[in-house]
């Protein structure tokens, strides 16, 4: 399995700020993804990082809110911009070896005053 | 669309108690079944997994079987530890080039000495 590292692990953000959250695994892989957990919640899917083209955003996640980027094959950032309260959450990153099974990265936990 | 239906926790055992929490759903084609746990204050971890009817997945004591007749994946473990208090989730991934994981709500467990 991949070993997936996050940055920051958690942070407090004042409202109308944005913060970056970047993904890193140690070994090439094709599929990264970025959810958000909710407090509370189950996992829902924000987007596929798409290396060297836009990522793929899911229903009612848009690219001016979380933009993302995936330079290569290793790393990808997500940003919350523009953030309010609701935004309060768990952001995962997560990556798909060729065994068609996601591993996951340890999150950063975000809170929005 | 996909699905996946979850027992609704919280679920609480004394230690060396049966565990059981159930899962199904509502997939086309031959999705892949995995559980997941989260312990307090991380990320996702794959606990288990299986690809095709009646494979059982197993890890740290845990088992579940794929049975697609009641289109279930039931998590089972004989015997609790305290260590295994975790919120464990139930998804599903769609066969092929189909990457969505659907996610169950998640199950709170809290074993207690």
């Amino acid at each position: 399995s991949a070993v997936i590292s996050q940055k920051p692990s958690r942070d407090i953000c004042q409202r109308g700020t944005s913060l970056t959250i970047q993904c890193q695994v140690d070994s090439q892989v094709t599929m990264m993804f970025w959810y958000r957990q909710q407090p509370g919640q189950s996992l829902t899917l924000i987007a596929t990082a798409n290396q060297g083209s836009e990522a793929t955003y899911e229903s009612g996640f848009v690219i001016d809110k979380f933009p993302i980027s995936r330079p290569n094959l290793t790393f990808s950032t997500l940003t919350v911009s523009n953030m309010s309260p609701e935004d309060s959450s768990i952001y995962l990153c997560s990556v798909e070896a060729l065994t068609d099974t996601q591993y996951f990265g340890p999150g950063t936990r975000l809170t929005v005053l | 669309g996909n699905s996946v239906t979850q027992m609704e926790g919280p679920v609480t055992l004394s230690e060396e108690a049966f565990l059981t929490i159930n899962c199904t759903y509502t997939a086309t084609g031959y999705p892949s079944l995995f559980w997941y746990v989260q312990y307090p204050g991380e990320g996702l971890q794959l606990l288990l997994k299986a690809t095709k009817a009646d494979d059982k997945g197993s890890n740290k004591g845990f088992e579940a079987t794929y049975r697609k007749e009641t289109t279930s994946f039931h998590l089972e473990k004989g015997s609790v530890q305290v260590s295994d208090s975790a919120v464990y989730f139930c998804a599903l991934r769609s066969g092929g080039s189909n990457y969505k994981l659907t996610f169950g709500k998640g199950t709170l467990l809290t074993v207690n000495p």
